[in-house]
């Protein structure tokens, strides 16, 4: 199993470019779940999914936007890149009533 | 507005002594917690966990105690090592829903 995969690992974008960070997972996991990390700072929810076709804001949806058309992948959109989406974002997943597994994270740059 | 609290962003332990992470919470809702551990350039990985109903679970090295009076949890590490050089993230959910909160974490380091 290759658990939570994202890519890319890295990325530098300019203000107002637009990218699709992609998540995947191969554990059949119904829930999915974007976290940004910010220096510092704790992780912040952005976007959560609980199944294919379901999706909801975290703490921070702003900016970004999220579907869930298979049980597999979560990608998450930036539409207008700005400076202040500089982070580090975890993609995670888990089953029903048990502990996320997170992926090893995209670190964006927005300049 | 914090709901999950971690006051000491460092602390260094010694090889062999024993570590204490720190973590309070507001939300009198939350019933379960969770500590993660994150290496450098990796995801957080799942430690240790400790439902309400509990005040204390064990796993090893790694103890979890809840004091929900004071609306706090602590990990011991016992003894540290220094593979246990890491941030620790607290965390924690209401069981009815899917969202976690984490805390800002604490940078352990364990010298020799």
């Amino acid at each position: 199993n290759a658990g939570v995969t994202q890519t890319p690992k890295f990325r530098i974008l300019k203000i107002g470019q637009s990218m699709t960070l992609q998540c995947a997972q191969d554990m059949n996991h119904n829930y999915m779940y974007w976290y940004r990390q910010d220096p510092g700072m704790g992780l912040k929810l952005i976007y959560y999914s609980v199944g294919a076709g379901i999706t909801d804001k975290g703490e921070v949806p702003n900016g970004y936007n999220v579907s869930r058309s298979t049980t597999e992948d979560f990608p998450l959109r930036l539409e207008l890149a700005a400076p202040s989406q500089t982070s580090v974002y975890f993609c995670a997943s888990r089953p029903y009533n048990s502990p996320l597994h997170f992926g090893n994270g995209t670190r964006l740059t927005v300049t | 507005d914090q709901q999950v609290k971690q006051n000491s962003p460092s602390l260094s332990v010694q090889e062999g002594r024993i570590s204490i992470l720190n973590c309070d919470y507001t939300n009198s809702m939350f019933d379960y917690f969770l500590w993660y551990k994150k290496y450098p350039a990796e995801g957080p990985t799942f430690l240790i966990s400790i439902s309400s109903i509990k005040d204390k679970n064990e796993d090893g090295r790694f103890t979890v105690f809840l004091n929900k009076s004071a609306k706090h949890l602590s990990l011991h590490i016992v003894p540290s090592q220094p593979g246990d050089s890491a941030v620790y993230f607290c965390a924690a959910y209401t069981g009815t829903a899917s969202k976690l909160t984490f805390g800002t974490g604490t940078r352990l380091q364990v010298t020799l």
